[in-house]
């Protein structure tokens, strides 16, 4: 069964650096997203992605924030410079339309800044 | 911020029996509601979605009814197995694309 895999599972950096997490979407999938959920709080959504632009994003996606497409399967989150309570657990998913479509999950990068 | 509320943050329930999961929302433009269900370090997984023009949809064990002058919507799982138990989210959103605004979450446990 396909399935949007992450990588790496776990990452820890230093306050102030900068991050990727990188994420392998559902190969005819068009739609991507990113989505976080700090350590028990609620699932928040971030961005979403098609025809390689940002098509809609929260107030959390500052401009720290970027996401990129750089090639035809992977997806990237980069965070410029860490702070601590981007510390996290950063959901990717996709999908193959919008609208009514449902989205498909990763199983999470654990961000720890430190 | 509380617009999609789950009260109960957890859920026991003996196998074979039904398991309900309750969730209220506070905003009236949501016309779109998703529940979904985590497993420890897994992904969410999409269960069963529901539109406002309905008030049930079901699929398999899986039922959702919405109740909009209540603003309330129920998951039933019936019969609820052990493999049931994990953390169930109620997601809303109004309009297209994937801004849902998820609950808190409930953890279920099905008993054997």
């Amino acid at each position: 069964e396909p399935e949007v895999t992450q990588t790496p599972s776990h990452q820890v950096t230093q306050m102030g650096q900068e991050v990727i997490l990188r994420c392998v979407p559902i190969s005819n999938h068009l739609y991507f997203y990113w989505y976080r959920q700090i350590l028990g709080q609620k699932v928040e959504f971030l961005v979403s992605f098609y025809n390689n632009e940002i098509s809609e994003k929260s107030e959390i996606f500052d401009d720290q924030f970027s996401v990129e497409r750089p090639d035809g399967s992977n997806f990237t989150l980069k965070i410029r410079s860490t702070k601590l309570e981007d510390s996290a657990m950063y959901f990717c998913a996709s999908s193959e339309g919008q609208g009514l479509t449902e989205a498909f999950f990763g199983q999470g990068t654990r961000l720890t800044v430190v | 911020d509380q617009q999609v509320k789950q009260n109960s943050p957890s859920l026991s329930v003996q196998e074979g029996r039904i398991s309900i999961l309750n969730c209220d929302y506070t905003n009236s433009m949501f016309d779109y509601f998703l529940w979904y269900k985590k497993y420890p370090a897994e992904g969410p997984t999409f269960l069963i979605s529901i539109s406002s023009i309905k008030d049930k949809n079901e699929d398999g064990r899986f039922t959702v009814f919405l109740n909009k002058s209540a603003k309330h919507l129920s998951l039933h799982i019936v019969p609820s197995q052990p493999g049931d138990s994990a953390v169930y989210f109620c997601a809303a959103r109004f309009g297209y694309g994937q801004n849902f605004v998820f609950g808190p979450g409930t953890r279920l446990s099905v008993l054997p």
